[in-house]
């Protein structure tokens, strides 16, 4: 089975800190996805991956970057925290491989409160 | 740009009972790919049906089946014999194909299904 696996379950930081959440798959992937889920906005694209190094823009990437050294690992970086980005933080990666349907593998989420 | 809208925002049947779960988009793709995801209380997002745009026939898993309306851009899913398990939120999904699948899901805003005993 596929496993996603996020760093931490709850994290609570301040205004103005510089925040990582770490996002680990085991399944060699080679797409892997930030999203941010809040109350009825549903789950909105931050970022996402489609290799070693490469990132594009999804959505709402405004206040927030991204790391991927490794296949297995990709980061979220919030450079100074602000309170409007207090949300779950959910990680998903995808398989590239041709022919498959793509489907999304999701991770447990980061609850992150800025207070 | 996509957009999926899920236009019950919450629903509440008895155990056994079927329920259908609306979702319409809107694309100008002609290619892509449809989901639906289940987030329990325990938060873990997990898949549970997908289509294929090009494919006519409606996918199916088990009791979750869905009716795929290409032209009229709607996708709902229906539960057969729903049981306490199936309490949920319940997100459709969209995504365009893109080489090697790189490309994020649009989502709804979910319909919260309440199977009640």
């Amino acid at each position: 089975d596929v496993k996603v696996t996020q760093s931490s379950r709850y994290l609570v930081k301040r205004t103005g800190e510089k925040v990582f959440l770490e996002c680990v798959q085991d399944m060699d992937h080679e797409n892997m996805f930030w999203y941010r889920q809040d109350p009825g906005l549903g789950l909105r694209l931050i970022y996402f991956s489609y290799d070693v190094k490469m990132k594009e823009k999804g959505d709402i990437p405004e206040g927030y970057s991204v790391s991927r050294e490794k296949k297995e690992r990709f980061s979220l970086i919030l450079e100074s925290a602000s309170t409007n980005q207090t949300s779950m933080y959910l990680c998903a990666s995808s398989t590239g491989t041709s022919g498959r349907t793509y489907e999304q593998y999701f991770g447990p989420g980061t609850r992150l409160t800025v207070t | 740009a996509q957009t999926v809208t899920q236009s019950q925002p919450e629903m509440s049947v008895q155990e056994a009972e079927t329920v259908t779960l609306s979702c319409t988009y809107d694309t100008s793709e002609s290619n892509y790919y449809l989901f639906w995801y289940k987030q329990p209380p325990s938060r873990q997002m997990i898949l549970v049906i997908r289509q294929e745009a090009y494919k006519q026939q409606n996918a199916t898993e088990n009791r979750f089946s869905v009716n795929f309306q290409k032209a009229a851009k709607s996708f709902s899913l229906k539960i057969s014999d729903s049981q306490l398990g199936d309490t949920a939120m319940y997100f459709c999904a969209f995504m365009k194909h893109a080489g090697g699948g790189a490309d994020g899901l649009t989502f709804g805003k979910g319909t919260h299904l309440i199977i009640q005993p």
